[in-house]
């Protein structure tokens, strides 16, 4: 089945710094690889999606990049904030079939006042 | 509130017991998932349906769990004599998938605490 790993298990930035999180994926299978945030206590909401047809994607501080080849994709987080204090978890599942998302361990992001 | 419920949201219980878990999913949403997530760890997928019927089961999911969605619509989750290793978030998924679409949205989670 499909292994995501997750690198750095923790990082700290100081606000208003770039946070980058980094994932590998090991099924080439896999083309759909969404991000997930997850505050203390409460749900894992998806913050920014991709799908394999493309290699980035933006939303407002938000981006993420997509390597195929390398199996490889990142969070890219601008201008942070201490609002985006949390855990982030990427995952990865094929569109088709059962879809079912295979995550990886999470990172813990601290952004400094 | 138009998201994903589930209920309750902690259950502590002592070994050996039964416990019940409810999901309602997003309303016409055709797929629900149950996941589980331990301390530090991320959701693992344990199940999931497509409308009523229980297209695949992981193999974290032993003999004394039990999943339903009897008419497409909320799910059900049971574990029956709870083992301590059993204590963990569930949390259910659910989504509307076409070909293109499958963006999963989480419901809060059942806190299992077995003592």
């Amino acid at each position: 089945g499909e292994n995501v790993e997750q690198h750095p298990s923790t990082l700290s930035v100081q606000e208003g710094d770039s946070a980058v999180i980094k994932c590998t994926y090991s099924d080439s299978a896999s083309n759909y690889f969404p991000w997930y945030k997850q505050e203390l206590g409460k749900r894992p909401q998806l913050i920014i999606d991709i799908r394999s047809n493309v290699g980035e994607k933006k939303d407002q501080r938000i981006a993420v990049t997509l390597n195929k080849t390398a199996k490889h994709f990142s969070l890219h987080i601008t201008e942070t904030q201490p609002e985006d204090s949390a855990v982030y978890f990427c995952a990865a599942s094929p569109l088709y079939g059962n879809n079912r998302l295979a995550f990886g361990k999470g990172n813990q992001v601290v952004v400094i006042p | 509130d138009t998201g994903v419920s589930q209920d309750p949201r902690h259950k502590i219980t002592k070994r050996g017991q039964n416990v019940t878990f409810r999901c309602d999913p997003i309303s016409e949403h055709n797929r629900l998932y149950w996941y589980r997530q331990t301390l530090g760890q991320g959701p693992e997928f344990l199940t999931y349906f497509q409308n009523e019927a229980q297209l695949e089961k992981s193999r974290l999911l032993s003999d004394r769990f039990s999943a339903e969605r009897p008419k497409g619509s909320f799910s059900t989750l049971e574990i029956q004599r709870t083992e301590q290793g059993d204590s963990a978030m569930y949390l259910c998924a659910s989504s509307l998938t076409t070909d293109y679409y499958n963006e999963q949205f989480f419901g809060p989670g059942t806190r299992l605490t077995v003592l």
